[in-house]
């Protein structure tokens, strides 16, 4: 069945050090779409970056991740942390042409906390 | 914008008790979510509803109920609370679309069963 693996636990990173946490997917969707969402502690969880598009790098916030079909990744990318960057990361993902998000399927998440 | 309210922010249960959670959303949208979050498990859908008065089971469905009365709200029953139970139960909606859409979320409420 389809599934997404995300770099597993925690990531302790020092302030300004680049960022990447990983994902990659499984699927039988021919158009899959990719989402990143950010739960930071005492907000909401909310999207912070998506795409169906295959080799187009899409940046928010400072973050960037490219779609990569051929490896069935999704990275999720900053070139220096900062120490608000603290939260947890979900990678999710989901058929391009699906209009609900009952199908959605989640990564089990991935804690990054930046140190000074 | 909007907001999805969730009530109440802590929950504090008994083993047995029945608990209900209750989210509230202003965006309009026509689907809404509950999901449970476990520390190292993700996010697992319980329910959703596609519009007023319709339920479909996630895959955690077991042990909870829901109901939509109305468009803007949704509301989660605990069942049978488990001893020591922990968790996050997060409520969310999405606008309709054709395609894949954004998710919007309330900001949890925190189960506790002694």
């Amino acid at each position: 069945g389809d599934s997404v693996t995300q770099t597993e636990g925690l990531v302790t990173l020092t302030e300004g050090l680049p960022v990447m946490l990983n994902c990659t997917y499984q699927t039988i969707y021919s158009n899959p779409f990719l989402f990143w969402y950010v739960h930071y502690l005492n907000e909401s969880p909310r999207l912070l970056l998506k795409s169906s598009t295959d080799n187009k790098r899409t940046e928010h916030q400072g973050f960037h991740a490219t779609l990569h079909k051929s490896s069935s990744s999704f990275h999720l990318q900053k070139s220096s942390a900062q120490l608000s960057d603290s939260a947890l990361y979900y990678c999710a993902l989901s058929d391009h042409y699906v209009g609900d998000n009952s199908k959605l399927i989640w990564g089990l998440g991935t804690s990054l906390v930046v140190n000074p | 914008g909007g907001i999805i309210t969730q009530t109440p922010k802590f929950l504090i249960g008994q083993e047995g008790q029945k608990l209900t959670l209750k989210c509230q959303q202003n965006f309009n949208h026509d689907t809404m979510y509950w999901y449970r979050q476990d520390s190292g498990k993700g996010l697992r859908l319980i329910y959703y509803s596609i519009t007023e008065n319709d339920l479909q089971k996630g895959d955690l469905s077991e042990g909870y109920d829901a109901s939509r009365e109305k468009k803007s709200s949704f509301s989660l029953t605990v069942t049978s609370a488990q001893k020591n139970e922990m968790a996050v139960f997060l409520c969310a909606s999405s606008p309709p679309g054709q395609f894949a859409e954004t998710l919007y979320f309330g900001s949890g409420t925190r189960l506790t069963v002694l």
